[in-house]
């Protein structure tokens, strides 16, 4: 069974750097593409934006574009979200999940990351 | 950038009943409209995709309809393990990917 798991909850202050992860499982990761999701406390889903790690083709929403960083590594078959510099407005609950093709729907979801910035 | 609206924002169903949530888009997305289930505390769920196709594993009450711009999620005979937030989400508009507001459904 395909899976995306996801690294642990991170607290961090206003200002700190942070990199969080998604493994996947299977074996179709360089022919996929991963996606990233927020969710704010009782809020909806935002797409922040994507990569297709075979080529490291990125792609970001307007509302994340200069915010975060997605990135990805073949080798160890993990996609990554960053920021450099974080705010408390990005207290969220983050999702990686997983689109076969740039049409499809995401099929294969992480277990979320829960970030907490504050002082 | 597709917007998605749905409606209604919240139901409150008694168990048995039907369920029709309605997702709108302001520009057509042709059958790229999926539907997500989502229960307090974990992860998205992929229920319906391409507006109507069913997914493996996902009970046979739930099912999809539309095209173009207006879209609508149904669930039969409502079950207490189907209280959760579901949300639509296009893929037309590649990258530009976005979810509607999400509608939470209560049983009553």
């Amino acid at each position: 069974e395909v899976q995306l798991v996801q690294s642990g909850a991170e607290v961090k202050k206003p200002g700190e750097p942070l990199k969080i992860s998604c493994k996947d499982s299977g074996h179709s990761f360089s022919t996929s593409w991963i996606g990233w999701v927020r969710q704010m406390p009782g809020k909806g889903l935002e797409w922040m934006g994507i990569i297709y790690p075979g080529d490291s083709d990125t792609r970001y929403s307007p509302s994340f574009q200069g915010q975060v960083t997605i990135s990805a590594d073949k080798a160890i078959k993990t996609a990554f979200l960053q920021w450099n510099s974080l705010k408390a407005s990005d207290s969220a609950m983050y999702y990686c999940a997983r689109l076969n093709d740039r049409i499809d729907p995401f099929d294969i979801w992480g277990q979320g990351t829960m970030v907490t910035v504050s002082s | 950038e597709t917007v998605l609206t749905q409606s209604p924002d919240f139901q409150s169903v008694t168990p048995k009943k039907k369920v029709t949530i309605t997702c709108r888009a302001s520009q057509s997305v042709g059958n790229r409209l999926h539907w997500y289930q989502q229960k307090p505390g974990q992860s998205p769920k992929l229920v319906i995709k391409f507006a109507s196709q069913s997914v493996s594993g996902v009970p046979s009450r739930f099912s999809g309809s539309g095209s173009g711009t207006v879209f609508t999620l149904t669930i039969n005979s409502l079950e207490a393990e189907d209280a959760a937030t579901y949300y639509c989400h296009q893929t037309w508009s590649f990258p530009g990917l976005t979810f509607g507001g999400g509608t939470k459904v209560e049983i009553k």
